[in-house]
């Protein structure tokens, strides 16, 4: 869905280093989301916010951080990547109202440890 | 949220219409069904949801039976960009969870 856009699409790093993914999204949506996923597995999620001052940790945070600086923008750090942090990111953000909540995903950032 | 018993897989012939069936036998009063699909590698795409009225929107139908214990995605031709692993959830409706279970890959054929 080009109303979220994940920056950047592919990245190679090494083990130890920082690294920040980033999300943006022009739909206007209070609540976003950053989600893993391995090959073969299914999406788990790593943290939520459902607005600025909302982030909550999902079922696994441990070797992440995030950053809401704004409605628009959610952003996903690893202090120190590892190996076994390889995989497909998603950020999502959803359409929150009082009886259903939508999550539209974004195209996905390929992430290599090395 | 209830649990969903897809197929694992499916084949379907280009141009005709693909009916992706889902068990949701436990499905509570205030749960929505939900569908998504996953194209290789892409993020998951967002299809429909219902409660128990039948639905329909620009990519596909989703039939619910009366008794909710199960309902069907519809897609009315297929063509070789729906292949995809297709996810039914069951889940309540404002509910920021959302998890995928081992979906149903379908494969388009020309």
């Amino acid at each position: 869905d080009a109303d979220v856009t994940q920056t950047p699409r592919n990245r190679i790093t090494k083990t130890g280093k920082r690294i920040m993914l980033e999300c943006s999204q022009t739909k206007g949506h209070d609540r976003m989301y950053w989600y893993r996923q391995d090959p073969g597995l299914g999406l788990r999620l790593i943290y939520y916010s459902f607005d600025v001052k909302d982030i909550n940790k999902g079922e696994i945070s441990d070797g992440y951080s995030v950053s809401r600086q704004a409605q628009a923008k959610f952003s996903l750090s690893l202090e120190s990547a590892i190996p076994n942090q390889t995989a497909l990111y998603f950020c999502a953000t959803s359409d929150f109202g009082p009886s259903t909540d939508t999550q539209y995903f974004g195209p996905g950032t390929r992430l290599t440890v090395l | 949220d209830a649990k969903t018993t897809q197929p694992t897989s499916m084949d379907c012939a280009e141009g005709r219409a693909a009916n992706l069936p889902c068990n949701h036998s436990t499905i509570s009063g205030n749960e929505y069904v939900y569908w998504y699909r996953q194209i290789h590698s892409q993020g998951p795409q967002y299809i429909i949801h219902g409660l128990k009225n039948n639905e329909t929107n620009e990519m596909a139908s989703l039939i619910i039976t009366e008794d909710r214990k199960s309902s069907t995605l519809i897609l009315p031709h297929a063509t070789l960009r729906d292949t995809a692993v297709y996810y039914c959830i069951v889940r309540v409706g404002n509910d920021y969870k959302l998890s995928f279970g081992a979906g149903t890959t379908v494969t388009v054929r020309a």
